[in-house]
C-alpha cells in the first residue's frame, strides 16, 4: 500500500466549478505539501502545512493530522488551472519527501 | 524563480554508456535533491544533500551515485545507464529562509532516454 494515497486520479471540471482533491497518508508526518505541475512539466510549491488551514488566490489547502488527511480546494476553477497536482507528505528532519502519484485536472471552458 | 538550473535537458544515450546530470542553484540553499518521475509513479527520491560533501541515499538510488564539491552544484552520475533508467529527472533546492526551510523549489527537468 502506498504510503501517500491521492484521490481522484482524474477530474474533469466546468469552468467556474468548485474543486476538491483529497489526499490520505499512513505515517507520521512533519509537514505536508501541495505541488502543482504544469502540463509543460514544471514542478512549483503552492503550499506547506501541518496543521490547519492556508488559503492563496482561489486555492484553499487543509490538513487534519488526526485523520491523516488533507485536502486541496479549487474555488471558480478556470482552464487555466488544468495540471497535475501533487500531494507530498515530510518525514524527518532533511525535507524528505515521500509523494503521491498526482491528480490530473483538466478544467474545460 | 528559485534560481535553479539542470543540464542538459535533454539527452539520449546508449546502454552502458556514462551520463552525468547537472543541477546548478545560485540561491544559496542547503539541500539539494535529486528526484526521477516516471509514469504509474509518483515522485521518487534518488539521493540528496545536505551540505557540501554531505550526500545520502534515497528511495531509488541503487545505479545512481551523486557529488556535491560545493554549494551551487549537485551531480548525478549513472556509472553504466540501463534502459529502467530512461526518466525525467528533477533537481530541487531548500533551506534557505526560516520562514519556509522545507520548501522545495524543482528544477524544469531533465528527460532521459536510454536506447
Amino acid at each position: 500500500k502506498n504510503e501517500v494515497e491521492q484521490s481522484p486520479q482524474n477530474l474533469t471540471a466546468q469552468e467556474g466549478e468548485f474543486i476538491t482533491i483529497n489526499c490520505s497518508y499512513s505515517v507520521g508526518i512533519s509537514a505536508l505539501h501541495w505541488l502543482q505541475q504544469h502540463p509543460g512539466g514544471g514542478i512549483v510549491s503552492l503550499f506547506m502545512l501541518s496543521s490547519g488551514k492556508k488559503k492563496h488566490g482561489r486555492l484553499i489547502a487543509t490538513i487534519n493530522i488526526q485523520e491523516k488527511h488533507s485536502s486541496l480546494h479549487i474555488t471558480a476553477s478556470h482552464p487555466r488551472d488544468s495540471a497535475v497536482y501533487i500531494c507530498a507528505v515530510e518525514r524527518g528532519s532533511q525535507g524528505n519527501l515521500i509523494f503521491g502519484k498526482g491528480t490530473k485536472l483538466s478544467v474545460k471552458p | 524563480d528559485a534560481g535553479i538550473t539542470q543540464s542538459p535537458r535533454h539527452k539520449v544515450t546508449e546502454t552502458g554508456t556514462p551520463v552525468t546530470l547537472r543541477c546548478h542553484q545560485t540561491e544559496n540553499h542547503r539541500y539539494m535533491y535529486w528526484y526521477r518521475q516516471d509514469p504509474g509513479h509518483g515522485l521518487r527520491l534518488i539521493h540528496y544533500s545536505y551540505g557540501v560533501k554531505d550526500t545520502d541515499k534515497g528511495e531509488v538510488s541503487d545505479g545512481y551515485s551523486v557529488s556535491r564539491s560545493k554549494t551551487e552544484d549537485f551531480l548525478l552520475t549513472l556509472e553504466s545507464a540501463t534502459s529502467s533508467q530512461t526518466s525525467v529527472y528533477f533537481c530541487a533546492i531548500s533551506g534557505r529562509d526560516a520562514r519556509s526551510y522545507n520548501e522545495q523549489f524543482f528544477g524544469p527537468g531533465t528527460r532521459l532516454t536510454v536506447l
